[in-house]
């Protein structure tokens, strides 16, 4: 069972909403990914951090999306204003970071935008 | 750009051993191969991972090509909860960040 929590499982919005989804990463991990893959099983890399420091982002999550890993706190993915297109299953993963670079995942938070 | 290229599905039967390929043609010296497998409502599983030698563990054996260009997840006596999608990834740290680059996977399917 993976230790690393997405909630919420499913979101469901209407174009132009919000849609915001939380990831609290497994204990003592200080790196965050997070993914977003599509109904062809593909895969895109949207944003990671190590601790509170965005470390490498697209240009998609730089002007839609607005993420953040505060310290004490769920990281958290929020979509500014949802498109059809951003329905998908987004996935968290955290890991130890240096050289331990096992990604542990979440179960995800599918995101269906009407 | 995709880094690994897999076969879309592969079908066994319980019992058998489950060869799945993955080709990495442009696989610099610094980059691992991952596996993972994901089943549906849940998010990938860590299954093994290897840089140059093969590796083995209680779930999978991974044999990895001497020039590193392609590496194969064997799967010795699949069952029912083997059943599902396979990513082959690579992990570069080219950047100085360590990112994932994951391909599509392939689906295996397991017959009883």
């Amino acid at each position: 069972n993976s230790k690393v929590i997405q909630t919420p499982r499913y979101l469901v919005k209407g174009q132009g909403q919000k849609a915001k989804m939380r990831c609290i990463p497994e204990k003592g991990h200080p790196v965050v990914f997070w993914y977003q893959q599509n109904k062809n099983n593909e895969f895109k890399f949207l944003i990671n951090f190590q601790n509170q420091e965005v470390l490498q982002q697209i240009d998609m999550t730089e002007k839609r999306f607005s993420a953040e890993c505060p310290s004490n706190s769920p990281c958290s993915l929020e979509i500014q204003s949802s498109e059809a297109g951003d329905s998908a299953l987004y996935l968290c993963a955290s890991s130890l970071g240096g050289g331990q670079n096992t990604l542990y995942f979440g179960a995800g938070t599918r995101l269906s935008v009407l | 750009d995709a880094k690994t290229t897999q076969p879309d599905s592969m079908e066994s039967t319980e019992g058998e051993t489950v060869h799945l390929p993955c080709s990495h043609a442009t696989i610099s010296g610094n980059e691992y191969i991952y596996w993972y497998r994901q089943v549906p409502l849940q998010g990938p599983e860590y299954v093994t991972h290897g840089l140059q030698q093969n590796t083995t563990n209680s779930m999978a054996f991974l044999a990895i090509a001497s020039d590193r260009k392609s590496s194969t997840l064997i799967l010795p006596h699949v069952s029912l909860r083997d059943a599902a999608v396979y990513h082959c990834i690579l992990r570069t740290d080219n950047t100085g960040y360590q990112n994932f680059y994951f391909g599509k996977g392939t689906s295996l399917t397991v017959i009883p």
